[in-house]
């Protein structure tokens, strides 16, 4: 099956600097990803919609400058959470768009995941 | 806009019996449906999903969901529950296949021995 990876798997960092996260399709090629938080013991909201070789589109209320997205190559995208504050701490999922070029569709496969604590 | 409801919380259900998960959706035109489960810590796995055709969809671990379009329901069911299966569900739409996807709160399921 389709694999995503996440890169860290967790972090801690100081309030104030900026964490990268990467997101990999492993064995197929994105042309779309997406970036999901998750905050403890609720559902996963979606940030915004990242796509190679342009700007992503973010979801109202998702801050564009605070939450950097790079979608540079078919197979990596990646998330920076910039000047991170304690309010950012949650868990952070990416999915990857895999095209069967069936008549069965698309299908997003998730990665395992980063969670994120800013002290 | 679309929406999912989840209206079970939590759901603690026995080793062995049968389990059923609801979920209900709400959008405009033909929903893409899809079911995935979360282990504690971890991403997202794929149980089914539903794009058309027969309404009962066959899935991954034995779980099965059926479309009623009437009922704007897509219920997960699986006859006889593991340990294993103790995770929280997620119902998620979408407009296509690939397209960004709206969950449901998420029902977490116990299973006691």
């Amino acid at each position: 099956g389709a694999v995503v990876s996440q890169h860290p798997s967790w972090v801690i960092c100081k309030s104030g600097t900026s964490v990268k996260i990467e997101c990999r399709s492993l064995d197929f090629q994105a042309t779309t990803m997406f970036w999901y938080r998750q905050f403890p013991k609720q559902s996963l909201m979606l940030m915004a919609t990242s796509n190679e070789g342009s700007k992503a589109t973010y979801e109202q209320g998702v801050e564009k400058d605070k939450f950097l997205i790079n979608h540079a190559s078919l197979t990596l995208s990646t998330l920076t959470v910039t000047s991170a504050h304690p309010e950012d701490s949650s868990f952070y999922i990416c999915s990857a768009r895999w095209s069967s070029g069936g008549s069965r569709g698309d299908t997003q496969y998730f990665g395992p995941g980063t969670r994120l604590t800013v002290l | 806009a679309q929406s999912v409801t989840q209206p079970d919380i939590h759901i603690t259900v026995s080793e062995g019996a049968s389990l059923e998960l609801r979920c209900n959706y709400s959008y405009g035109a033909t929903p893409y449906l899809f079911w995935y489960v979360q282990s504690p810590g971890q991403g997202l796995q794929l149980l089914l999903k539903y794009f058309s055709g027969d309404t009962l969809v066959q899935g991954i671990k034995g779980f099965e969901a059926e479309f009623k379009r009437s009922q704007s329901s897509f219920n997960l069911r699986k006859p006889s529950v593991h340990w294993s299966d103790a995770a929280e569900y997620f119902c998620a739409v979408g407009k296509a296949a690939g397209n960004k996807l709206t969950f449901g709160g998420g029902t977490r399921v116990l299973v006691k021995p």
